[in-house]
């Protein structure tokens, strides 16, 4: 069973409404997690780590007043897309991981911003 | 910048035949990963290699972790259609669970 799940799957919205994503570690504390944005037949970029408590670390070039990071227990991360636009429309995915052995992924979450 | 080059980027073959993805890269990974994903869902690991020189198998699939542990491959033998989707591999550097992925290879195996 999923490990790890992201919530929404798939979220239509107009443009300029924040958009908030929830990443859950099911069945492990995860220490650290990581998001990940995916455009169509590309690969995952890292946007940045999320470690509990603290605050998250951003991949150059990722705008941290754009996508917020919220990592406030060990079984929660939430991405938030402010004021979002057309182009933040992309896959995004979250992984998870306990610290030591590997990271788990969500099931990711489709956002189409109109 | 680590960068991880995968080759080739498509990929498109018959059932039966044999083939193998390569991931490349300048810098040393202490821990690299494959991964394959299907439209609309997270990746998938398929295994992690953490020692140059390494070699497992799943199945049909055979990963190699170079011996400077900068590149890797992946090869696939007797290619299945359920085989079909974007393989990744990721790597990670000494002390961190931070993984960078490749460019990704999709493959598409034809019945």
């Amino acid at each position: 069973g999923a490990v790890v799940s992201q919530h929404p799957s798939w979220v239509i919205c107009k443009s300029g409404t924040s958009v908030k994503i929830e990443c859950r570690s099911l069945d492990f504390q995860a220490t650290t997690m990581f998001w990940y944005r995916q455009f169509p037949k590309q690969s995952l970029m890292l946007m940045a780590t999320s470690n509990e408590g603290s605050k998250a670390t951003y991949e150059q070039g990722v705008e941290k007043d754009k996508f917020l990071i919220n990592h406030a227990s060990l079984t929660l991360s939430t991405l938030t897309v402010t004021s979002a636009h057309p182009e933040d429309s992309s896959f995004y995915i979250c992984s998870a991981s306990p610290g030591i052995g590997p990271q788990h992924f969500g099931d990711g979450t489709r956002l189409s911003i109109l | 910048t680590q960068l991880l080059e995968q080759s080739p980027q498509f990929l498109s073959i018959q059932e039966g035949e044999n083939l193998t993805v390569y991931c490349n890269s300048s810098s040393v990974f202490s821990s690299l990963q494959w991964y394959r994903q299907e439209p609309g869902e997270g990746p998938v690991l398929l295994v992690t290699v953490v020692t140059g020189g390494e070699v497992k198998k799943l199945k049909r699939l055979t990963f190699q972790f170079g011996d400077a542990r900068k590149d890797s491959s992946l090869h696939i033998t007797a290619a299945q259609p359920g085989d079909t989707g974007l393989y990744l591999c990721a790597g990670a550097s000494s002390g961190t669970y931070k993984y960078i992925f490749g460019t990704g290879t999709r493959l598409k195996v034809l019945a």
